[in-house]
């Protein structure tokens, strides 16, 4: 069975520090993508990494796709409240959009 | 809005009891999905719909039944509900997901 590993599964930080959440597994992807999710609303996805050793940047947000593609992290630079919410990566081994996704990491960013 | 629709938004069952999400999507997406969300646990997937006329059982597919009804529509069926069904349900569609709103059910 695959599993996605996330951590931290909590966050609570200040505003304008930095952090990073980790994906990890055992298992090969051939892609991995990151969501976010606020309260009552569905997951909306932030970027699919396909490349081993991809980084992708989004505005404050950095992804980064492990060389073995078996891992991932995110980086977010100067957190702002509004970065706060569940924030889930999903794995896809076959390409056909079935995913594995990881427990979520839930990040509170304080003003 | 384009995307992903499903209904009902809550519902709540009794055990045994039937019913039926529903889920359309309107991005001519050949793929469809059906997860559910644990605290804890992330999304889990239930069935999938490769293309029309095609359905597959994912990593939880026990008490569920789907119907891909054409392009846009797929469905799922709880046949005699349980407790154990409580959750939140997301349909999805397309390779890079895009997700409904959730069905929020409790089975008491």
């Amino acid at each position: 069975t695959q599993l996605l590993e996330q951590s931290p599964q909590f966050l609570s930080i200040q505003e304008g520090e930095n952090l990073t959440v980790y994906c990890n597994s055992s298992s090969v992807f051939s892609s991995l993508q990151w969501y976010r999710q606020e309260p009552g609303e569905g997951p909306v996805l932030l970027v699919t990494v396909v490349t081993g050793g991809e980084v992708k940047k989004l505005k404050r947000l950095t992804f980064q796709f492990g060389d073995a593609r078996k891992d991932s992290s995110l980086h977010i630079t100067a957190a702002q409240p509004g970065d706060t919410g569940l924030y889930l990566c999903a794995g896809d081994s076959g390409n056909t959009g079935k995913l594995i996704f990881g427990q979520g990491t839930t990040l509170q960013v304080k003003p | 809005n384009a995307g992903v629709t499903q209904t009902p938004k809550f519902q709540v069952l009794k055990t045994g009891q039937s019913m039926t999400l529903q889920c359309a999507q309107d991005m001519n997406h050949n793929s469809m999905y059906w997860y559910r969300q644990d605290p804890g646990m992330g999304l889990r997937l239930i069935y999938y719909s490769a293309s029309e006329g095609t359905t597959d059982k994912g990593e939880v597919p026990n008490g569920y039944n789907v119907s891909r009804l054409n392009k846009r529509e797929f469905s799922l069926r709880l046949e005699s509900a349980a407790p154990s069904q409580t959750s939140v349900y997301f349909c999805a569609s397309g390779w890079e997901a895009f997700f409904g709103q959730g069905t929020r059910l409790t089975v008491v």
